[in-house]
């Protein structure tokens, strides 16, 4: 129990589109998400939490207007990159919240989505 | 405020050995303390988690000792073997709502360790 999927698990775009990646919480519900941006050999960095039914809120230095969070469902949420450059290249991560049930309040990670903008 | 410390950076172990994380924190409204493990490429798994209503839980070969007093924590690994190769990362958050940032992780900076038979 307590899988969380994301998809894709890698994306190669070209500089300026955008893209889109999912985030599902499959045996569970989730009203919170996180999503986490990973470099190589650091720790995640929070982005932002994504409340499902209400606007996400953004830690300091990110932009909300360039990573477009919709939380949509009680098992969905989506980070959408918008007009993607080089420096976007990252890897991705999800979390979910477990709503309830014998591991309330734990957080489950997806398996990531690595972004490489050309 | 918000810090959670790990050491060491990396870790060498033997096979069969001990391998020992440490991690210490500073929020005292801190009240969840999970223990994740990450392999290259892949999203972060958790491991073992404690709340500080107790001092030390046991799963498996994994065992966390919590010292509330000092605001330590820290992840003892027995009979370490190869495939325990990964990045390990503590965490700490508030298990409750109180306002902004509740359930929110802050993690440690990581520790690699290898397993060498």
């Amino acid at each position: 129990g307590a899988v969380v999927s994301q998809h894709p698990s890698w994306v190669i775009c070209k500089s300026g589109t955008s893209v889109k990646i999912e985030c599902r919480s499959l045996d569970f519900q989730a009203t919170t998400m996180f999503w986490y941006r990973q470099f190589p050999k650091q720790s995640l960095m929070l982005m932002a939490t994504s409340n499902e039914g209400s606007k996400a809120t953004y830690e300091q230095g990110v932009e909300k207007d360039k990573f477009l969070i919709n939380h949509a469902s009680l098992t969905l949420s989506t980070l959408t990159v918008t007009s993607a450059h080089p420096e976007d290249s990252s890897f991705y991560i999800c979390s979910a919240r477990v709503l309830a049930g014998g591991r309330v309040n734990e957080q489950f990670f997806g398996p990531g989505t690595r972004l490489t903008v050309l | 405020q918000q810090q959670v410390k790990q050491s060491p950076q990396s870790l060498i172990v033997q096979k069969g050995g001990i391998s020992i994380i440490n991690c210490a924190y500073e929020n005292t409204a801190f009240d969840y303390f999970p223990w994740y493990q990450q392999f290259p490429g892949k999203g972060p798994a958790l491991l073992i988690a404690i709340r500080p209503d107790v001092s030390e839980k046991k799963e498996g070969r994994f065992t966390i000792s919590f010292n509330k007093s000092a605001k330590q924590f820290s992840l003892h690994i027995m009979d370490s073997q190869p495939g325990d190769s990964a990045t390990y990362f503590c965490a700490a958050s508030r298990s409750t709502y109180s306002g902004a940032g509740s359930y929110q992780l802050t993690f440690g900076k990581g520790t690699k360790l290898s397993v060498i038979p």
